[in-house]
């Protein structure tokens, strides 16, 4: 089956920790993104992926990092420099970053602060 | 900049309802408009695409249209069933630019 992985589903932050969120696709998407989504607000875009060894910062970088190695693996560091990360997380894929391609998206991971 | 706002932030409705939710966008520089859909803690799932070509879309009981001019778009959704019942997101796709920018959402929830 091709989709999108999100691991860990559920993932707690200690102050002062850095964390590690996983995103791997198996559709042959050039394009991969992440999203933090809050309550009652729409998708934020953190960064994205146009090709392997790539990326750009979206609207709300501060406090994230990511890498590009490999085309299917687009991981995203939260750092403890992000001082508000309770959210849920989103990765998206598509299959270029032309205006008309679809994203699917990953199941998400919830990341909570101890 | 573009925005994206969908009214209205929740809606309750009985079984076999016939039913709107709006989306509208500050922007008509758009290559696309889509539709999601969110189960509670779950990804989004797309419904449907209307590049900015095309007026409507369909995909069974589901009909979304577009509006350019005006910076709107629709999602009808014929006979409303229980499993109906979810978060439904608008987002649209900007000319010249990379970025997909998604509304706040619409929360349904269709009674038994």
């Amino acid at each position: 089956d091709g989709g999108i992985t999100q691991s860990p589903k559920y993932l707690f932050r200690k102050e002062g920790q850095n964390v590690t969120l996983s995103c791997e696709q198996n559709l042959n998407h050039d394009a991969m993104y992440w999203y933090r989504q809050d309550p009652g607000q729409g998708l934020r875009l953190i960064y994205y992926s146009q090709i392997v060894n790539d990326f750009q910062k979206g609207d709300i970088a501060e406090g994230y990092s990511v890498s590009r190695e490999k085309k299917e693996s687009f991981p995203l560091t939260v750092t403890s420099a992000q001082k508000n990360p309770t959210a849920f997380y989103l990765c998206a894929s598509s299959i270029g970053s032309s205006g008309g391609a679809i994203q699917y998206f990953g199941a998400g991971t919830r990341l909570s602060v101890l | 900049k573009q925005e994206v706002t969908q009214i209205p932030a929740a809606l309750s409705v009985p079984e076999g309802e016939n039913l709107v939710l709006n989306c509208s966008f500050t922007d008509s520089a758009i290559y696309n408009l889509q539709w999601f859909r969110q189960d509670p803690g779950k990804g989004l799932t797309s419904l449907l695409l209307i590049q900015s070509s095309q007026r409507e879309q369909t995909s069974g009981r589901l009909n979304a249209s577009l509006d350019k001019s005006s910076g709107r778009s629709t999602l009808y959704i014929a006979a409303s069933q229980p499993g109906d019942s979810a978060t439904y997101l608008c987002a649209v796709r900007p000319t010249g630019g990379f970025k997909t920018i998604f509304g706040a959402g619409t929360r349904l929830f269709v009674k038994a």
